[in-house]
This record gives C-alpha cells, sequence and structure tokens, in this order.
C-alpha cells in the first residue's frame, strides 16, 4: 500500500519568517495530495491541496508544490503568524472517494 | 463548504462498556465514510471504510467484531467500540466523501473527532 513519509516532526519559526515542510510517497498511481492543519484535540481541516496534473498551488500565505517524478511535495508558509501555530499533515490518495494515507505530521510553532 | 459531525466529542467509560459514536454529515450525501483512529502525538491511522448500504472493510490489525461500523443511511455511519479497555482510548474521526462530486476529486471532509477515555 501506500506509504507516505513527513519531515520534518517539529519546526521552529520566528514570526514572520517562511516554514517549509517535506512530504515524500511511494505509490506512483496517487494523484491526489492535500495538506491538513489540526490544532489541540480538534479534527484536521483542509488547507490546501494538488492534485497530480499540477506543479504547483498558492492560496495567499500558503503553496504546495509537487514533484510527480520524485515523488515528494512540500508545504510552504510565508510570513507565518502565531496562529499558524499547529500540527500539519500531508496526505495522499489514489483515486478520488478513497481514503487518505497521512504523514507522521509536523509540529509548527511560530515564535512571536 | 460541507460539514461532517461528530458526537459525543468527548466520552469517558468503564471498561468492559461499549460506546457509540456517530458522524453525520450535515448538508451532503456521504456514500462513503472512512473512520481514523489517532493516539496522542501520532497521525491518523486509517481503521476502516464504511459504504452505505454494505459491511464495512477493515483495514488489518483492525478487529471488526470490536469496533462495529454501521452506514444505515448516506448521511449517517456508527462506530461502536464494544466492551471498551483502556487501550482503546484514542481520538477517534470520521471522515466523509461527498457523493456526486462533480470533479470526484477525492476531497474529504472531516469531523471534530471523538476522544474516548476509557477508565
Amino acid at each position: 500500500g501506500e506509504n507516505v513519509e513527513q519531515h520534518p516532526s517539529t519546526l521552529s519559526v520566528q514570526e514572520g519568517d517562511s516554514a517549509v515542510i517535506k512530504c515524500t510517497y511511494s505509490d506512483s498511481a496517487s494523484n491526489y495530495f492535500p495538506w491538513y492543519k489540526q490544532e489541540l484535540g480538534k479534527g484536521p481541516q483542509l488547507i490546501i491541496d494538488i492534485r497530480s496534473n499540477v506543479g504547483e498551488k498558492k492560496d495567499q500565505r500558503i503553496a504546495v508544490t509537487l514533484n510527480k517524478t520524485a515523488k515528494h511535495f512540500s508545504l510552504h508558509i510565508t510570513e507565518t503568524q502565531p496562529e499558524d501555530s499547529a500540527v500539519y499533515f500531508c496526505a495522499a490518495q489514489k483515486g478520488g472517494r478513497r481514503a487518505l494515507t497521512f504523514g507522521s505530521g509536523t509540529r509548527l510553532q511560530v515564535q512571536p | 463548504g460541507a460539514v461532517v459531525s461528530q458526537h459525543p466529542s468527548r466520552v469517558i467509560c468503564k471498561s468492559g462498556t461499549s460506546v457509540k459514536i456517530e458522524c453525520r454529515s450535515l448538508d451532503f450525501q456521504a456514500t462513503t465514510m472512512f473512520w481514523y483512529r489517532q493516539f496522542p502525538k501520532q497521525s491518523l491511522m486509517l481503521m476502516a471504510t464504511s459504504n452505505e448500504g454494505s459491511k464495512a472493510t477493515y483495514e488489518q490489525g483492525v478487529e471488526k467484531d470490536k469496533f462495529l461500523i454501521n452506514h444505515a443511511s448516506l448521511t449517517l455511519s456508527t462506530l461502536t467500540v464494544t466492551s471498551a479497555h483502556p487501550e482503546d482510548s484514542s481520538f477517534y474521526i470520521c471522515s466523509a466523501s461527498f457523493r456526486g462530486h462533480a470533479l470526484n476529486t477525492g476531497e474529504l471532509f472531516f469531523g471534530e473527532g471523538s476522544r474516548l477515555t476509557v477508565l
């Protein structure tokens, strides 16, 4: 089955700096790659996603890049703010309506 | 966006009792719902996939007789933890796939999770 690896496990940045989280996946048939933000005691919230026919997607301070050949994708957060502090999960999916396989998560701490 | 609601958000029970968690899609029909389990400071691990009107498909290592899943309608799936023990204490999260999504994009909507504590 699919295996998703995520790095780093923890990331601490100063407010205003950029943060980058990287994931790799194993199944070349995966074609959908969402990123979720999870705050303590809550369910994951989708923040951005990318599909395999696109190499990059941006939404304000958040961007995701995908390299299908290398089977890795990354989350970029610019101008970080303290409210960005949370655990971020990448995920991969092989086809619509199938379960997501999650990475191990990255705890992001933005220092004011 | 679509909303998935879970109830209860927190439950504490005694060892040996059974607990039911409900997952509802509030404004869309969900042909498929997924149940995940998350232990503290760990990732979400898929437990089972439930399709409306059919038996759930369980992941390897998940006991189907212990974690009963029912998906009786397009808006409701339930997870019952039978004869719960302290090691079943975890955060249980459901997600739903939107029926008839035009692009079949795969986007899944997550509930807020249910924290189970077994004493």
